[in-house]
């Protein structure tokens, strides 16, 4: 299986900070690379999918970059309710394996 | 608006069957992967498995032993049956559709989960 593994696990930050989460998977992914935002109790939604294409009706202030092995996901303005759990995915190859996830907290 | 809705026994003994259905509305059910994804309390998304309206399936080979999944088109739902379940298996269970664009796959929809439990 290809191990996903995110930093940092927890970050603090401010509205209007930018923020950026790092994926590393265990081997080359290519760009077969998605994230994933989740709030408790409702359903994940898909922010970036092929490493930097922004999915529909997602906010422009999220990007994605990457290939091969190394990933990021950028907020470059945090607004308030970008606060959530952020996950990364890969698809290159089943079983498909996410990240550990990346809690993002209000300062 | 494309929506996904799990539904099932809340609860269920060790050893016995956990069955979930996910029912499909907004969009017709054919001619896209159709997956199961589960998160253990504190712990990550673990993905289960996809089935295609065609019927084939792949599995997570943690779990293949343990799993098959089903789907009724005229009903636009997917099924999941989780055999000889133990307290690990306690979780929320989401199913999620993936959109297929040339190469690339990825889940677009998700559905709110729901949370089974394994006890006696």
């Amino acid at each position: 299986d290809i191990q996903m593994a995110q930093s940092p696990s927890s970050l603090s930050a401010s509205v209007g900070d930018r923020v950026t989460i790092t994926c590393r998977a265990s081997q080359s992914v290519s760009s077969y690379l998605s994230w994933y935002q989740h709030k408790p109790g409702r359903a994940p939604k898909l922010l970036i999918y092929s490493a930097s294409s922004l999915q529909s009706e997602v906010p422009s202030r999220f990007s994605g970059s990457g290939s091969g092995t190394d990933f990021t996901l950028t907020v470059s303005s945090l607004h308030p309710e970008d606060f959530a759990t952020y996950y990364c995915q890969q698809s290159y190859s089943t079983p498909y394996t996410f990240g550990q996830g990346t809690k993002l907290e209000i300062k | 608006q494309v929506r996904l809705q799990e539904s099932g026994p809340g609860l269920v003994k060790p050893s016995e069957t956990l069955s979930l259905t996910c029912t499909v509305s907004g969009a017709s059910i054919s001619s896209f992967y159709w997956n199961w994804i589960r998160q253990p309390a504190g712990k990550g998304l673990e993905w289960i498995g996809r089935i295609y309206t065609s019927g084939n399936t792949n599995y997570n080979p943690s779990l293949k032993s343990r799993v098959s999944m089903s789907v009724d088109t005229s009903k636009n739902q997917f099924f999941l049956n989780l055999r000889s379940v133990t307290a690990a298996d306690t979780a929320v269970y989401y199913c999620a559709r993936a959109y297929v664009s040339g190469s690339y796959d990825y889940f677009d929809y998700w559905g709110q989960g729901t949370l089974v439990t394994v006890s006696s």
